[in-house]
Protein backbone atom coordinates (compact mmCIF):
# COMPACT_ATOMS: atom_id res chain seq x y z
CA UNK A 1 0.00 0.00 0.00
CA UNK A 2 1.47 3.36 -1.28
CA UNK A 3 1.84 5.71 1.95
CA UNK A 4 2.48 8.47 -0.32
CA UNK A 5 0.27 9.20 -3.18
CA UNK A 6 0.58 11.49 -5.91
CA UNK A 7 -1.74 13.10 -8.62
CA UNK A 8 -1.33 13.50 -11.67
CA UNK A 9 1.23 11.65 -12.94
CA UNK A 10 2.01 14.03 -15.70
CA UNK A 11 1.17 17.53 -16.28
CA UNK A 12 1.12 19.92 -19.10
CA UNK A 13 0.82 23.15 -18.55
CA UNK A 14 1.53 26.43 -20.86
CA UNK A 15 4.19 29.04 -19.89
CA UNK A 16 2.55 31.93 -17.70
CA UNK A 17 -0.32 29.49 -16.06
CA UNK A 18 -0.31 27.69 -12.72
CA UNK A 19 0.43 24.19 -12.29
CA UNK A 20 -1.34 22.38 -9.37
CA UNK A 21 0.78 18.92 -8.22
CA UNK A 22 -1.32 17.25 -5.57
CA UNK A 23 -0.49 14.87 -2.45
CA UNK A 24 -1.74 12.86 0.08
CA UNK A 25 -0.11 10.77 2.90
CA UNK A 26 -1.21 7.77 5.01
CA UNK A 27 0.83 7.78 8.27
CA UNK A 28 -0.57 10.47 10.82
CA UNK A 29 3.09 10.31 12.47
CA UNK A 30 4.46 12.35 9.01
CA UNK A 31 5.46 15.47 10.02
CA UNK A 32 8.04 16.99 7.50
CA UNK A 33 6.88 16.80 3.85
CA UNK A 34 9.66 17.45 1.20
CA UNK A 35 9.02 18.17 -2.16
CA UNK A 36 12.18 17.19 -4.39
CA UNK A 37 12.44 17.75 -8.11
CA UNK A 38 14.27 15.65 -10.38
CA UNK A 39 15.46 17.42 -13.86
CA UNK A 40 16.56 14.41 -16.65
CA UNK A 41 19.89 12.94 -16.07
CA UNK A 42 20.43 14.58 -13.01
CA UNK A 43 19.68 13.75 -9.07
CA UNK A 44 16.61 14.59 -6.63
CA UNK A 45 17.12 17.66 -5.06
CA UNK A 46 15.09 19.65 -3.16
CA UNK A 47 12.62 21.93 -3.37
CA UNK A 48 10.46 23.00 -0.83
CA UNK A 49 9.58 21.52 2.26
CA UNK A 50 6.60 22.39 4.62
CA UNK A 51 6.11 21.08 7.96
CA UNK A 52 3.01 20.72 9.55
CA UNK A 53 2.99 23.60 12.25
CA UNK A 54 2.26 26.15 9.49
CA UNK A 55 -0.68 25.46 6.48
CA UNK A 56 1.37 27.06 3.48
CA UNK A 57 4.99 27.86 2.72
CA UNK A 58 6.11 29.79 -0.12
CA UNK A 59 9.28 30.39 -1.79
CA UNK A 60 9.17 32.31 -5.04
CA UNK A 61 6.95 31.13 -7.50
CA UNK A 62 6.63 28.08 -5.65
CA UNK A 63 3.95 27.53 -2.85
CA UNK A 64 3.14 24.42 -0.85
CA UNK A 65 -0.43 24.22 0.83
CA UNK A 66 -0.94 21.81 3.61
CA UNK A 67 -4.45 20.23 5.08
CA UNK A 68 -3.38 18.43 8.13
CA UNK A 69 -7.07 17.43 8.39
CA UNK A 70 -7.34 15.78 5.43
CA UNK A 71 -3.72 14.34 5.39
CA UNK A 72 -3.30 16.21 1.63
CA UNK A 73 -0.93 18.77 0.61
CA UNK A 74 -0.49 20.37 -2.72
CA UNK A 75 2.40 22.46 -4.79
CA UNK A 76 1.68 25.46 -6.75
CA UNK A 77 3.94 26.27 -9.35
CA UNK A 78 2.53 30.38 -10.40
CA UNK A 79 4.11 31.59 -14.00
CA UNK A 80 5.34 28.28 -14.96
CA UNK A 81 8.51 28.28 -16.87
CA UNK A 82 9.95 25.79 -19.18
CA UNK A 83 12.66 25.37 -17.12
CA UNK A 84 10.25 24.18 -14.25
CA UNK A 85 9.95 20.92 -16.77
CA UNK A 86 11.08 18.43 -14.21
CA UNK A 87 9.40 15.14 -12.59
CA UNK A 88 8.28 16.47 -9.04
CA UNK A 89 8.24 13.93 -5.70
CA UNK A 90 6.42 14.70 -2.90
CA UNK A 91 8.37 12.54 -0.02
CA UNK A 92 7.34 12.26 3.92
CA UNK A 93 8.58 11.20 6.87
CA UNK A 94 8.45 11.65 11.03
CA UNK A 95 10.33 11.78 13.97
CA UNK A 96 13.11 13.96 15.50
CA UNK A 97 15.33 10.84 14.64
CA UNK A 98 17.28 9.91 11.41
CA UNK A 99 14.88 8.14 9.28
CA UNK A 100 14.43 7.88 5.33
CA UNK A 101 12.11 9.68 2.93
CA UNK A 102 9.06 8.12 1.68
CA UNK A 103 8.60 8.61 -1.59
CA UNK A 104 5.46 9.44 -4.19
CA UNK A 105 5.46 8.47 -7.37
CA UNK A 106 6.19 11.67 -8.76
CA UNK A 107 4.50 14.05 -11.51
CA UNK A 108 5.84 14.71 -14.83
CA UNK A 109 5.43 18.71 -15.69
CA UNK A 110 6.01 19.79 -18.94
CA UNK A 111 6.15 23.55 -19.43
CA UNK A 112 5.37 24.99 -23.04
CA UNK A 113 6.15 27.78 -24.68
CA UNK B 1 30.34 21.01 -2.07
CA UNK B 2 27.25 19.40 -1.91
CA UNK B 3 28.21 16.97 -4.02
CA UNK B 4 27.48 13.23 -3.97
CA UNK B 5 29.50 10.77 -5.68
CA UNK B 6 28.23 7.05 -6.34
CA UNK B 7 30.41 4.61 -8.46
CA UNK B 8 30.14 3.16 -10.90
CA UNK B 9 27.62 4.58 -13.03
CA UNK B 10 26.58 1.76 -14.70
CA UNK B 11 26.83 -1.79 -13.41
CA UNK B 12 26.08 -4.94 -15.38
CA UNK B 13 26.00 -8.15 -13.79
CA UNK B 14 25.53 -11.63 -13.80
CA UNK B 15 22.59 -13.37 -12.32
CA UNK B 16 24.13 -15.09 -8.82
CA UNK B 17 27.10 -12.81 -8.82
CA UNK B 18 27.65 -10.19 -6.03
CA UNK B 19 27.48 -6.28 -6.58
CA UNK B 20 29.11 -3.70 -4.56
CA UNK B 21 27.83 -0.10 -5.20
CA UNK B 22 30.20 2.60 -3.46
CA UNK B 23 29.05 6.36 -2.63
CA UNK B 24 30.92 9.30 -1.24
CA UNK B 25 30.39 12.59 0.25
CA UNK B 26 32.94 15.26 2.13
CA UNK B 27 30.36 17.20 3.57
CA UNK B 28 31.02 15.46 6.56
CA UNK B 29 27.35 14.31 6.84
CA UNK B 30 26.11 12.35 9.86
CA UNK B 31 23.55 10.24 7.80
CA UNK B 32 23.95 8.26 4.34
CA UNK B 33 20.99 6.55 3.03
CA UNK B 34 20.21 4.05 -0.24
CA UNK B 35 16.98 4.19 -2.29
CA UNK B 36 15.81 1.80 -4.96
CA UNK B 37 14.54 3.22 -7.95
CA UNK B 38 12.76 1.15 -10.45
CA UNK B 39 10.80 2.59 -13.46
CA UNK B 40 7.23 3.55 -12.56
CA UNK B 41 8.07 3.10 -9.37
CA UNK B 42 8.33 5.58 -6.33
CA UNK B 43 11.94 5.56 -4.79
CA UNK B 44 12.14 2.84 -2.21
CA UNK B 45 14.53 3.61 1.27
CA UNK B 46 16.96 0.51 1.39
CA UNK B 47 18.61 1.33 4.06
CA UNK B 48 20.72 4.02 5.44
CA UNK B 49 23.69 4.99 8.20
CA UNK B 50 23.47 7.39 11.30
CA UNK B 51 27.43 7.59 12.15
CA UNK B 52 28.58 3.97 12.16
CA UNK B 53 24.61 2.80 13.31
CA UNK B 54 23.00 0.78 10.40
CA UNK B 55 19.34 0.69 9.95
CA UNK B 56 17.69 -1.25 7.31
CA UNK B 57 14.16 -1.62 6.28
CA UNK B 58 12.36 -4.67 7.38
CA UNK B 59 11.29 -6.00 3.68
CA UNK B 60 14.75 -5.62 2.43
CA UNK B 61 16.73 -6.92 5.16
CA UNK B 62 18.42 -9.96 4.17
CA UNK B 63 18.83 -8.65 0.79
CA UNK B 64 21.02 -5.89 0.97
CA UNK B 65 24.38 -5.38 3.27
CA UNK B 66 25.86 -1.94 3.62
CA UNK B 67 29.24 -0.92 5.20
CA UNK B 68 30.25 2.42 6.40
CA UNK B 69 34.19 1.89 7.01
CA UNK B 70 34.49 6.07 7.74
CA UNK B 71 31.99 9.01 7.81
CA UNK B 72 32.73 9.88 4.10
CA UNK B 73 32.14 6.43 2.01
CA UNK B 74 29.19 3.79 1.92
CA UNK B 75 28.62 0.79 0.81
CA UNK B 76 25.96 -0.95 -0.92
CA UNK B 77 26.05 -5.02 -1.54
CA UNK B 78 24.68 -7.47 -2.88
CA UNK B 79 25.59 -10.73 -2.08
CA UNK B 80 23.91 -12.85 -4.69
CA UNK B 81 21.86 -10.33 -7.72
CA UNK B 82 18.55 -11.49 -9.13
CA UNK B 83 16.77 -10.68 -12.20
CA UNK B 84 14.61 -8.18 -9.74
CA UNK B 85 17.73 -6.17 -8.48
CA UNK B 86 17.64 -4.49 -11.74
CA UNK B 87 17.38 -0.76 -10.81
CA UNK B 88 18.26 2.71 -10.35
CA UNK B 89 20.45 2.97 -6.77
CA UNK B 90 20.65 6.52 -5.61
CA UNK B 91 22.47 7.29 -2.72
CA UNK B 92 21.95 10.31 -0.39
CA UNK B 93 23.44 12.11 2.39
CA UNK B 94 21.80 14.36 5.11
CA UNK B 95 23.96 16.95 7.92
CA UNK B 96 21.86 16.02 10.97
CA UNK B 97 20.52 13.28 12.64
CA UNK B 98 17.25 14.25 12.77
CA UNK B 99 14.43 13.32 9.90
CA UNK B 100 13.91 17.23 8.61
CA UNK B 101 17.86 17.48 7.37
CA UNK B 102 17.62 18.03 3.61
CA UNK B 103 18.76 14.78 2.06
CA UNK B 104 21.70 15.52 -1.03
CA UNK B 105 21.31 12.96 -4.24
CA UNK B 106 24.11 11.06 -5.64
CA UNK B 107 24.22 10.57 -9.88
CA UNK B 108 22.79 6.86 -9.15
CA UNK B 109 23.99 3.66 -10.05
CA UNK B 110 22.12 1.80 -12.53
CA UNK B 111 22.26 -1.88 -12.21
CA UNK B 112 21.32 -4.26 -14.81
CA UNK B 113 21.38 -8.10 -13.91
CA UNK B 114 21.45 -10.55 -16.74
Amino acid sequence: QQQVRQSPQSLTVWEGETAILNCSYEDSTFDYFPWYWQFPRESPALLIAIRPVSNKKEDGRFTIFFNKREKKLSLHITDSQPGDSATYFCAASGGNYAQGLTFGLGTRVSVFP
Amino acid sequence: DTTVKQNPRYKLARVGKPVNLICSQTMNHDTMYWYQKKPNQAPKLLLFYYDKILNREADTFEKFQSSRPNNSFCSLYIGSAGLEYSAMYLCASSRDGDSYAEQFFGPGTRLTVL
